[in-house]
């Protein structure tokens, strides 16, 4: 198992540009989580997958933010039009389960993202 | 709603001597709760998780932590501190209005210094 993957570890921007991140999770794990972190900070969550379908999403995810899980296994969190308030750490989660007491996240190194 | 306080942003101990850092939590039901440390450049670690099993919880790398429903609190410590322990540690209650959505709610984060 090589754990949660994600790419770009780094990314900087220019405002207004469009961004994407993917998340490879741990396989066989049927959920998988997205997570924003700004300096100084805890992380906020910000959606979650059960296999493909989208069960949640937090109102911090604006319409210009857009997250898909096609096959149910890796995902992508697509930026639109990036502004400089989007400058974080993006952080992506999976685990096994359907949310019990026993369920626990794995978390994936993060994508930086840097908008100028 | 659930939340967590972590009651110190700061904390500095010298090598060997205990480490206690602080979580309340507000819940309205028997909250799952978690302590995830978070390195330099790592991702986010987790150290332990209460599931309503025992009210001591242990961790790895010798950390535990105590469940108390009438304090509301979940305080974490370790009987001797390692300058490797120095880092950045995470309260966090598992969200939804019964807990059994799978979003985590983070504190806001205690760094823990170790002096030589």
């Amino acid at each position: 198992d090589t754990g949660v993957s994600q790419n770009p570890r780094h990314k900087i921007t220019k405002r207004g540009q469009n961004v994407t991140f993917r998340c490879d999770p741990i396989s066989e794990h049927n959920r998988l989580y997205w997570y924003r972190q700004t300096l100084g900070q805890g992380p906020e969550f910000l959606t979650y997958f059960q296999n493909e379908a989208q069960l949640e999403k937090s109102r911090l995810l604006s319409d210009r933010f857009s997250a898909e899980r096609p096959k149910g296994s890796f995902s992508t969190l697509e930026i639109q039009r990036t502004e400089q308030g989007d400058s974080a750490m993006y952080l992506c989660a999976s685990s096994f389960g359907s949310g019990g007491y026993q369920e626990t996240q794995y978390f994936g190194p993060g994508t930086r993202l840097l908008v100028l | 709603a659930q939340s967590v306080t972590q009651l110190d942003s700061h904390v500095s101990v010298s090598e060997g001597t205990p480490v206690l850092l602080r979580c309340n939590y507000s819940s309205s039901y028997s909250p799952s709760l978690f302590w995830y440390v978070q390195h330099p450049n790592k991702g986010l670690q987790l150290l332990l998780k209460y599931t309503s099993a025992a009210t001591l919880v242990k961790g790895i790398n010798g950390f535990e932590a105590e469940f108390k429903k009438s304090e509301t609190s979940f305080h974490l410590t370790k009987p001797s501190a390692h300058m490797s322990d120095a880092a950045e540690y995470f309260c966090v209650v598992r969200g939804g209005s019964s807990g059994n959505t799978g979003k985590l709610i983070f504190g806001q984060g205690t760094t823990l210094q170790v002096k030589p």
